[in-house]
């Protein structure tokens, strides 16, 4: 089955640094590829996903790349605000059923 | 997207009881919804595939026989855990998939089993 690996667990960057997520997938026919902000205590929330027939997506200040070559698609997100600070999910899908695989999170912490 | 939504949002239970978790998908007709197991600082673990009118499908190390999954309607999916033990307190949430693999969450419900 699908395994997804997500880097880093924690990451603490400064208000209006860039912040940087990076995952690798291992199933080579996974073809959807989500990212999910949970808050404590919430819902994951889905803040945008990438197609492998896309290399890149961008809404505002978030942006997500896809290299399919090398199994692996990160998120990017510029001018971070405090608001942004929750965890972070990476997943891979789109093959068997709808079914996701998901990372182990990363918790974005933005300090003001 | 879809709109979700769980019932109850938390549950306390003794040790031994059973405990069903609703999921209702509110605004689009859902054939497929999943359940998943988050545990605290953990990530989501895809417990169950929910069809809509015939079995569930578990994932491997689930135990089907103690989480009942039925999905009788197309907005509506339950969990049950059945003979619930503290080890089964986690954070269960389900979710809507649509056609373009798409999935939208409800809002979890947070088991407690003493």
């Amino acid at each position: 089955g699908e395994n997804v690996e997500q880097h880093p667990s924690t990451l603490s960057v400064q208000e209006g640094d860039s912040a940087v997520i990076k995952c690798t997938y291992s199933d080579s026919a996974s073809n959807y590829f989500p990212w999910y902000k949970q808050e404590l205590g919430k819902r994951p929330q889905l803040i945008i996903d990438i197609r492998s027939n896309v290399g890149e997506k961008k809404d505002q200040r978030i942006a997500v790349t896809l290299n399919k070559t090398a199994k692996h698609f990160s998120l990017h997100i510029t001018e971070t605000q405090p608001e942004d600070s929750a965890v972070y999910f990476c997943a891979a899908g789109g093959t068997s059923y709808g079914k996701l695989t998901f990372g182990q999170g990363t918790i974005l912490t933005v300090h003001p | 997207g879809a709109v979700v939504s769980q019932h109850p949002s938390w549950v306390i239970c003794k040790s031994g009881t059973s405990v069903k978790i609703e999921c209702r998908s509110l605004d689009f007709q859902a054939t497929t919804m999943f359940w998943y197991r988050q545990f605290p600082k953990q990530s989501l673990m895809l417990m169950a595939t929910s069809n809509e009118g015939s079995k569930a499908t578990y994932e491997q190390g689930v135990e089907k026989d103690k989480f009942l999954i039925n999905h009788a309607s197309l907005t509506l999916s339950t969990l049950t855990v059945t003979s619930a033990h503290p080890e089964d307190s986690s954070f269960y949430i389900c979710s809507v998939g649509l056609d373009n693999n798409e999935q939208f969450f409800g809002p979890g419900t947070r088991l407690t089993v003493l």
